[in-house]
């Protein structure tokens, strides 16, 4: 069975610095992968996706993660943190043969300090 | 105005209850999922739709049913409701047909507590 594990249930950084969040799945076949933002009150969205290509992924406001088959990780990066990045954030893998049935972690709280 | 809309927002109800969320899109899409997310768990699979005539069980299913009444309307029902159904629900679409836009739209969530 699949399952996705996110290092840390919370991160704290200061504004302007590195945003580091670690993701790893297991999975039996190459996976699509996904970050998800969830911002207060709000649903989740969709930050950035892998499915084939390009191993290093760009997505939405500054994100980027980089999938490494060999390490089994979906880490997402943000060169400098702004307090709008503030939120939840989800990574999700699914199968490319059913690409709807996504598993999702358990989520990574980031708070960003002035 | 939302593309993936859920009712009610914000529901209090009490053990034994029924109780209904729906959830209401204009995405278009045929395939629409209900998820709970509880916190340190992340979402899970309650059940999904991939058309008006297919409903499939998730990964939590029991203790709840689902109605797909037409392509843009799929609610969940607890039949009897339990505190341990207490939850953030969240409705979500997909567009299997645009393998480009491989993702999930969601709705804002319904927050559920069951005394």
């Amino acid at each position: 069975a699949q399952s996705v594990t996110q290092l840390g249930s919370h991160v704290s950084v200061s504004e302007g610095a590195l945003v580091l969040l670690r993701c790893n799945y297991s999975s039996s076949v190459p996976p699509y992968l996904f970050w998800y933002v969830q911002y207060p009150n709000q649903g989740l969205q969709l930050l950035l996706k892998y499915t084939t290509g390009a191993t290093l992924v760009k997505g939405i406001n500054g994100f980027e993660a980089e999938f490494k088959k060999s390490e089994t990780s979906f880490h997402l990066t943000k060169p400098s943190a702004h307090m709008s990045d503030a939120a939840e954030y989800f990574c999700a893998v699914s199968k490319e043969t059913s690409y709807d049935k996504v598993i999702f972690g358990p989520g990574t709280s980031l708070s960003v300090i002035p | 105005d939302a593309d993936v809309t859920q009712t009610p927002r914000n529901r209090i109800t009490k053990t034994g209850k029924r109780i209904m969320l729906e959830c209401s899109q204009t995405k278009g899409h045929d395939r629409m999922y209900w998820y709970r997310q509880d916190p340190g768990l992340g979402l899970r699979l309650i059940y999904y739709s991939f058309d008006v005539k297919d409903i499939n069980k998730g990964e939590i299913s029991d203790g709840y049913s689902v109605s797909r009444q037409a392509q843009a309307k799929f609610s969940l029902s607890l039949e009897s409701a339990i505190p341990n159904q207490t939850a953030l629900y969240f409705c979500a679409t997909s567009d299997p047909r645009d393998l480009k836009r491989v993702e999930l739209f969601f709705g804002e969530g319904s927050r559920l507590t069951v005394l």
